[in-house]
């Protein structure tokens, strides 16, 4: 398996709060990505970066922000949360940009 | 935009039955594709991807899937499946020179006894 782990795996929080979820790789990826899985809809790109502090937005992107200070970590920040940002969060790393390989999750609740 | 469409949404087969998951993608030229498994709880696992060349593609876990392009088709199969196999099935793709993935909406494989 790929070294990609997600912390916190469970938070629960309420609204208003900032949170940040945290991406940590070992694998020296390029690539790293941050989806939202919510029933029916699959999974959604939030943001992705192409490199050090290098980010752009994905389709569903308002209301999260993120940073890339080092190779290795990908923070996704939520400004502050929303009961519709209640969602499993997954971070996913690509070293060529082709097929992606995914973390464990972060189970979110926002009340 | 590219579009992914799964049309089935649930799916429920014996085991030991072979086993069919649709996928249809939108796209003008050949995509990269993808199948992706997720186990309750767990991540999403690669399962095959198709980029170009024969168009029957091997996985692992025993899956294969084939690319028609004339029917903008990656349909996913097993010829007899596990009770392990129960788990939701996501389709992707990709052109080939971006680097961000659609993801169709899931298919859920309940396997019974």
């Amino acid at each position: 398996d790929a070294g990609i782990t997600q912390s916190p795996r469970h938070k629960v929080t309420e609204t208003g709060t900032p949170v940040t979820l945290r991406c940590h790789q070992t694998e020296n990826h390029r690539y790293m990505y941050w989806y939202r899985q919510d029933p029916g809809h699959g999974l959604r790109l939030i943001h992705y970066s192409y490199g050090v502090k290098d980010t752009d937005k994905g389709e569903v992107s308002d209301g999260y922000s993120v940073s890339r200070s080092k190779t290795e970590d990908f923070l996704l920040t939520l400004e502050s949360a929303t009961s519709s940002q209640t969602s499993v969060y997954f971070c996913a790393i690509s070293e060529g940009g082709n097929e992606q390989f995914f973390g464990p999750g972060t189970r979110l609740t926002v009340l | 935009a590219q579009s992914v469409t799964q049309p089935d949404i649930h799916i429920t087969v014996s085991e030991g039955a072979s086993l069919e998951l649709r996928c249809n993608y939108s796209y003008g030229a050949t995509p990269y594709l993808f199948w992706y498994v997720q186990s309750p709880g767990q991540g999403l696992q690669l399962l095959l991807k198709y980029f170009s060349g024969d168009t029957l593609v091997q996985g692992i876990k025993g899956f294969e899937a084939e690319f028609k392009r004339s029917q903008s088709s990656f349909n996913l199969r097993k010829p007899s499946v596990h009770w392990s196999d129960a788990a939701e099935y996501f389709c992707a793709s990709k052109h080939s020179n971006d680097y961000k993935l659609s993801f169709g909406a899931g298919t859920t494989v309940t396997v019974r006894a």
